[in-house]
């Protein structure tokens, strides 16, 4: 079985400051895992993905994820925030066949302060 | 190369009436998968489905949901009756093969019931 805690419903930040939204996954799998971001009423656009490759993975916008296998979690950083990077962000895990479906986090909400 | 396409982007019904939700997928893609994300909640997962083939439905509601992915022509999610609790946003992604694959994300189509 498969699941996803985002551990912060909201996170707020200062514009220019570190952005660090969690994210831990139980598989019984190798898994994949992504990163989506949702800006205000707008579909979801992929930020990144691991897929068993690099364990840090560089996305877009500066943002980047680190897969940590000992403490199973892909936690979604970014060194600087802008004020643009305020919306909700979803970690995503996919394992097992191909007809398993992908398990979605329930969202991180990040604010960002001016 | 065309993204993922959804219409409407907004529609409305009132209770009772038939809700039809258009998806098509990325040119290439033939896997087509239909999430709902409540006010307030994440996504979940709907139905999966392949050309001509429901591969998974676990997600759907036994009653008054359907989903097809014709040969020709675009995946349509279909909802008889709607009710108020209908109201979401609805989400259509894409994939060249199964769920490990990275999936593509349409704008949605926002449902309102009155």
């Amino acid at each position: 079985a498969q699941s996803v805690t985002q551990l912060d419903s909201h996170v707020s930040v200062s514009e220019g400051t570190p952005v660090l939204l969690r994210c831990n996954y139980s598989s019984s799998y190798s898994p994949s895992l992504f990163w989506y971001v949702q800006h205000p009423n707008k579909g979801l656009q992929l930020l990144l993905k691991y897929t068993s490759a690099a364990t840090l993975v560089k996305g877009i916008n500066g943002f980047e994820a680190e897969f940590k296998k000992s403490e199973t979690s892909f936690h979604l950083t970014k060194p600087s925030a802008h004020m643009s990077d305020a919306a909700e962000y979803f970690c995503v895990v996919s394992a097992g066949t191909s007809y398993d479906k992908v398990i979605f986090g329930p969202g991180t909400s990040l604010s960002v302060i001016p | 190369n065309a993204g993922v396409m959804q219409n409407p982007r907004h529609l409305v019904r009132r209770r009772g009436q038939e809700a039809r939700l258009r998806c098509s997928p990325m040119k290439g893609h033939s896997h087509v998968y239909w999430y709902r994300q409540l006010p307030e909640e994440g996504l979940k997962f709907m139905v999966y489905l392949q050309k001509e083939n429901i591969i998974d439905e676990s997600g759907m509601p036994k009653e008054r949901f359907s989903a097809e992915f014709p040969k020709e022509g675009p995946s349509i999610l279909r909802i008889q009756q709607v009710v108020r609790g209908d109201s979401a946003a609805y989400f259509c992604a894409s994939s060249r093969a199964g769920a490990q694959e990275t999936q593509y994300f349409g704008p949605g189509t926002r449902l309102l019931v009155l």
